[in-house]
């Protein structure tokens, strides 16, 4: 899998907008980006993926350089329930599971 | 997406016993994964459980310790076996519907073991 760096922690203010960063500089042509988040006890919770062009849903949006080898979730209002550790992943090619980094524990400040 | 249903979420287990953690589908999926989590560590995947075939393990992960059936397109059984205290983690049972590259994986609330 390519490989990706996170931030270990971050800070948010609740109603801000919250940025995770994710940097996969080995990323191949057709290897999607893929993020979860995990609050604690509950399992990992789907956010969103994309391969090339930027991607919206109602939890957030995706935006993906040109270069693809780095992305940022964007967390529109962050609010205290948004407290998680969120994984960026890079699926490779043929794979039909996910490989896990330690991805980025995300705090919303009130 | 998919609902699934971890039984039990919550056990504390005796050293040397075994568990069978059984993952319920709402509904069919192609894939089924079993992954674990260490406390304080990240998610790693265990085995692919495939239908009517053995399961295919990751390095590191062997049948005789984590034996998986999958009957069905819509339930999977881990059993952790002859626990120790390192077996004591969060397992959880994932599932993609359909296979192939940007499928969406889901996951389910996991089932904390305390081995003692």
């Amino acid at each position: 899998d390519a490989k990706t760096t996170q931030p270990p922690s971050m800070d948010c203010a609740e109603g801000r907008a919250a940025n995770l960063p994710c940097n996969h500089s080995t990323i191949s042509g057709n290897e999607y980006v893929y993020w979860y988040r995990q609050i604690h006890s509950q399992g990992p919770q789907y956010i969103i993926h994309g391969l090339k062009n930027n991607e919206t849903n109602e939890m957030a949006s995706l935006i993906i350089t040109e270069d693809r080898k780095s992305s940022t979730l964007i967390l529109p209002h962050a609010t205290l329930r948004d407290t998680a550790v969120y994984y960026c992943i890079v699926r490779r090619t043929g794979a039909n599971n996910l490989f896990f980094g330690t991805g980025t524990r995300l705090t919303v400040i009130p | 997406s998919a609902v699934i249903s971890q039984k039990p979420s919550r056990d504390i287990c005796q050293r040397g016993t075994s568990l069978t953690i059984q993952c319920q589908v709402d509904s069919q999926v192609t894939m089924m994964f079993w992954y674990r989590q260490q406390p304080g560590q990240s998610l790693t995947l265990i085995a692919t459980a495939n239908q009517g075939s053995e399961a295919t393990y990751e390095s590191g992960f062997v049948i005789d310790k984590f034996p998986i059936s999958r009957p069905n397109l819509t339930f999977s059984t881990l059993t952790v076996s002859n626990m120790s205290p390192e077996d004591s983690s969060i397992y959880l049972c994932s599932v993609a519907k359909t296979v192939g590259p940007g499928n969406t994986i889901y996951f389910g609330e996991g089932s904390w073991l305390t081995v003692v």
